[in-house]
């Protein structure tokens, strides 16, 4: 039983290259999120996705995009990385609107230098 | 539009005294509350999260954690902590305004626990 699966785990860019980051969950969640978490900040929306063919920007989208591929999976890429998008990202999904908990990734560690 | 307010960036306690984080949110529609706990290097995990009914909540681990509408609080608490319940603690809002997809966050409570 995964639940959300983010990949990779950790990575490294230097300022200007672009990565995608991979999420996918198997509890048949409609709603799916990217957040990030900075110390002192705690986790800030970037996009969210209520349901399959939907998303929309969050507290903090500058410089990022999704693409909600499927019920499954939703991703989130840098077309140009910045040094201020070293954070760690966390992608979740719950079940209805809101009234349900959202479980977790494991979380990607991006460093961009 | 949501927000969520933890009053405490840490709270450092002594094994087995007694604890509470406090978190105070704001909507102007009924909402639904969680808390959530990060160990070191983990993802986040819930507590606890009050959707409607009893305003005492209880959760994982032996926490507890109290809805009050008129002071528009959510305060988590537990008698009695461990070494192990050292942890970063998140209280969210989700459900408010429209935003029912939105889980929105508070900045954190580091929970330290010391013996």
């Amino acid at each position: 039983n995964a639940g959300v699966t983010q990949t990779p785990k950790f990575q490294v860019l230097k300022t200007g290259q672009s990565m995608t980051l991979q999420c996918a969950q198997d509890m048949n969640h409609n709603s799916m999120y990217w957040y990030r978490q900075d110390p002192g900040m705690g986790l800030r929306l970037i996009y969210y996705s209520a349901s399959e063919g939907t998303t929309d920007k969050g507290e903090v989208p500058n410089g990022y995009n999704v693409s909600r591929l499927n019920k499954r999976e939703f991703s989130l890429r840098l077309e140009s990385a910045a040094p201020s998008q070293t954070s760690v990202y966390f992608c979740a999904s719950s079940g209805r609107q809101g009234s349900t908990e959202a479980f977790f990734g494991q979380g990607t560690r991006l460093t961009v230098v | 539009a949501q927000s969520v307010t933890q009053l405490d960036s840490q709270v450092p306690v002594f094994e087995e005294a007694p604890v509470e984080l406090r978190c105070n949110y704001s909507s102007s529609v009924s909402v639904y509350l969680f808390w959530y706990v990060q160990y070191p290097n983990q993802g986040l995990q819930l507590l606890l999260k009050y959707l409607s009914g009893s305003t005492l909540v209880k959760g994982i681990n032996g926490f507890e954690a109290e809805f009050n509408k008129s002071q528009t609080s959510f305060h988590l608490r537990k008698p009695s902590v461990h070494i192990s319940d050292t942890a970063e603690n998140f209280c969210a809002v989700s459900g408010g305004g429209g935003s029912n997809y939105k889980l929105t966050f508070g900045k954190g409570t580091l929970l330290t626990v010391n013996p």
